[in-house]
């Protein structure tokens, strides 16, 4: 069975770091592209980052460019995102997706907030 | 990046069809896209429905085919059932990045 969990969101202040993680099973992690989504509160879908299988390329959508990172430990089948210099529009759900199916985790919440 | 337009809502009666389209602000939606179909209802993660115009996955139900129409991409829903009202994301590619489109709330009513 395909499972994502992420873990590591938080309430952190503006300014402050946070690093997601995405652990997968039931598949062979290293063989796809991965991707983070997020959703704030009562919006629609956001599509983060991505990353190559081998994590040679890796996209992020502008409003985050300079302050988020993807990365990925294929020994470990897990998927990360560490997030700089958080602002209030960061607070949302992100969701960690990819795999055969499309599949996606439950997702963590991020909230900004002083 | 570019912006990727949907239908902010609809409407389909139980045994219905609907079409649901996604478009492009950098043009014709071609195949190049792999144009995404998402599927999320209240509180919970999304689910894909269809990848790469048109290819299902085993959960995706008979009813839901992937195409493209007029320009666009297009999801169509045909003999629709109450459980099916959601909010549909379609995403398209750009060269590495993703975009989503803003979804379409689609009522069964």
């Amino acid at each position: 069975e395909v499972q994502l969990v992420e873990s590591g969101g938080d309430l952190v202040q503006p300014g402050g770091s946070l690093r997601l993680s995405c652990v997968v099973s039931g598949f062979t992690f290293r063989s796809y592209w991965m991707t983070w989504v997020r959703q704030a509160p009562g919006k629609g879908l956001e599509w983060v980052a991505n990353i190559r299988q081998d994590g040679s390329e890796k996209y992020y959508v502008d409003s985050v460019k300079g302050r988020f990172t993807i990365s990925r430990d294929n020994a470990k089948n897990s998927l990360y995102l560490q997030m700089d210099s958080l602002r209030a529009e960061d607070t949302a759900v992100y969701y960690c997706g990819g795999g055969p199916g499309g599949a996606w985790g439950q997702g963590t919440l991020v909230i900004v907030s002083s | 990046q570019a912006v990727v337009t949907q239908e902010p809502s609809l409407t389909v009666s139980p045994g219905g069809t609907v079409t649901l389209t996604c478009g492009s602000s950098t043009g014709a939606v071609t195949s190049d896209r792999y144009p995404h179909w998402f599927q999320q209802k209240p509180g919970q993660a999304p689910k894909t429905l269809i990848s790469d115009t048109s290819n299902k996955y085993s959960w995706t139900p008979a009813r839901f085919s992937g195409s493209l129409l007029g320009g666009k991409a297009a999801l169509t829903l045909s003999g629709a059932q109450p459980e099916d009202e959601a909010e549909y994301y379609c995403m398209l590619l750009y060269s590495g990045p993703w975009v989503f489109g803003g979804g379409t709330r689609l009522t069964v009513l």
